[in-house]
């Protein structure tokens, strides 16, 4: 299975303040159909979680513009660019491309 | 929407069929999954199964014993769970796709 790797495990940031969590895979994520099936997800305390970010830098609907994703290859990233209170909770990627899909170890945000 | 239920204690040894029904979009259209969290840690794609209900696929730890399904006519998935280990223990959530939209899971809960 492909393994993703994420850094850091924790983050405290200051409101207001950029934040950044790096992914890697231990696979290159092109698939065959020309995509690579990266995605980001959110999960605040007691929910489920939601996804924020598809095919590396494409934000689902109603994600604010302050999040973004980039990368390629085996090396990917989700910048926040000003932390809110609302954004606190385990951020997870997630590859898509071989089976099974697998996750990150997430990445626990809270607010300094 | 989806909605999970059949979670429930049980023994080691026994069986659980979970079901989400679905709303709001048609279950035929979609490659539908389940997923599954120890509760306060990671998440683990378990099964998928494509939009015609012709291709099932499962992670190592649950093949032969978990079957996954679907009744377009009822907008409804399953997955039966069979020969449950403790370390099946965990929330199972229903997923859309590649993670486009959860459920709010189900508790399945294994323990002598």
């Amino acid at each position: 299975d492909v393994v993703m790797s994420q850094s850091p495990l924790s983050l405290s940031v200051t409101l207001g303040q950029p934040a950044s969590i790096s992914c890697r895979s231990s696979q290159g994520l092109l698939h065959t159909d020309k995509n690579t099936y990266l995605n980001w997800f959110h999960q605040r305390p007691g929910q489920s979680p939601r996804r924020l970010i598809y095919k590396i830098s494409n934000r689902d609907s109603g994600v604010p513009d302050r999040f973004s994703g980039s990368g390629t290859g085996t090396e990917f990233t989700l910048k926040i660019n000003r932390v809110e209170a609302d954004d606190v909770g385990i951020y997870y990627c997630m590859q898509g491309t071989h089976w099974p899909p697998t996750f990150g170890q997430g990445t626990r945000l809270e607010i300094k | 929407q989806l909605a999970e239920s059949g979670g429930d204690f049980v023994q080691p040894g026994g069986s659980l069929t979970l079901s989400c029904v679905v709303s709001g979009f048609s279950l035929k259209d979609y490659w539908m999954h389940w997923v599954r969290q120890v509760p306060g840690k990671g998440l683990l794609w378990v099964s998928r199964i494509n939009s015609d209900g012709t291709l099932e696929a499962y992670v190592d730890s649950v093949r032969g014993r978990f079957t996954i399904s679907r009744d377009d006519a009822k907008n409804t998935l399953h997955l039966q769970m069979n020969n449950l280990r403790v370390e099946d223990t965990a929330v199972y959530y229903c997923v859309r796709g590649l993670g486009d939209l959860w459920g709010r899971g189900t508790l399945v809960s294994v323990s002598s």
